[in-house]
């Protein structure tokens, strides 16, 4: 069964570094989300893409923030500057029909 | 923002017995609703969907009851089995093309007890 993966499963790093998370979405997909959750925190939507764009942002996705799809499998989210509130679990999904299927996701962990 | 609510944090049932997980929405504009369950260190897994223009929707031993007048839909579990031990989320979205962000619960955590 497909499934979309996500590496690495833990990253940590310094704040103000820079970060990419990588993500496979399922092949025959074409709306993907980034998600992340924040310890004890609901899961929060941050960014939707489709046909190489951004579809919709939240406010979390400031401009430190980017995706691309640059392969046409990867589906990466950059965090250009990271900080202590960036500490989060981020979920990679791709959508089929009306679902959303998800991969493992990173622990990012910001020091 | 407490567009979508999960209002019991935790749930505990025998095995064999239902289980009823509910959630609770403010957003007249949903029109899609899921269920998700999650295990530790794991990603949200789809279990069931429901869309606006039902009021049930069942797969298996899961179904979605959706009351749209109380803007309330729950998630039954027959029969609970130990393996469903986890964390149960709740999420909605509202049509904008097919791009569908989903706002979601805080979820509960179900403990299905042999």
């Amino acid at each position: 069964e497909p499934e979309v993966t996500q590496t690495p499963s833990h990253q940590v790093t310094q704040m103000g570094q820079e970060v990419i998370l990588r993500c496979v979405p399922i092949s025959n997909h074409l709306y993907f989300y980034w998600y992340r959750q924040i310890l004890g925190q609901k899961v929060e939507f941050l960014v939707s893409f489709y046909n190489n764009e951004i579809s919709e942002k939240s406010e979390i996705f400031d401009d430190q923030f980017s995706v691309e799809r640059p392969d046409g499998s990867n589906f990466t989210l950059k965090i250009r500057s990271t900080k202590l509130e960036d500490s989060a679990m981020y979920f990679c999904a791709s959508q089929g029909y009306n679902e959303q299927f998800f991969g493992p996701g990173t622990r990012l962990t910001v020091l | 923002d407490q567009q979508v609510k999960q209002n019991s944090p935790s749930l505990s049932v025998q095995e064999g017995r239902i289980s009823i997980l509910n959630c609770d929405y403010t957003n007249s504009m949903f029109d899609y609703f899921l269920w998700y369950k999650k295990y530790p260190a794991e990603g949200p897994t789809f279990l069931i969907s429901i869309s606006s223009i039902k009021d049930k929707n069942e797969d298996g031993r899961f179904t979605v009851f959706l009351n749209k007048s109380a803007k309330h839909l729950s998630l039954h579990i027959v029969p609970s089995q130990p393996g469903d031990s986890a964390v149960y989320f709740c999420a909605a979205s509202e049509a904008a093309g097919n791009n569908r962000k989903l706002i979601w619960g805080l979820g509960t955590s179900l403990a299905v007890n042999p």
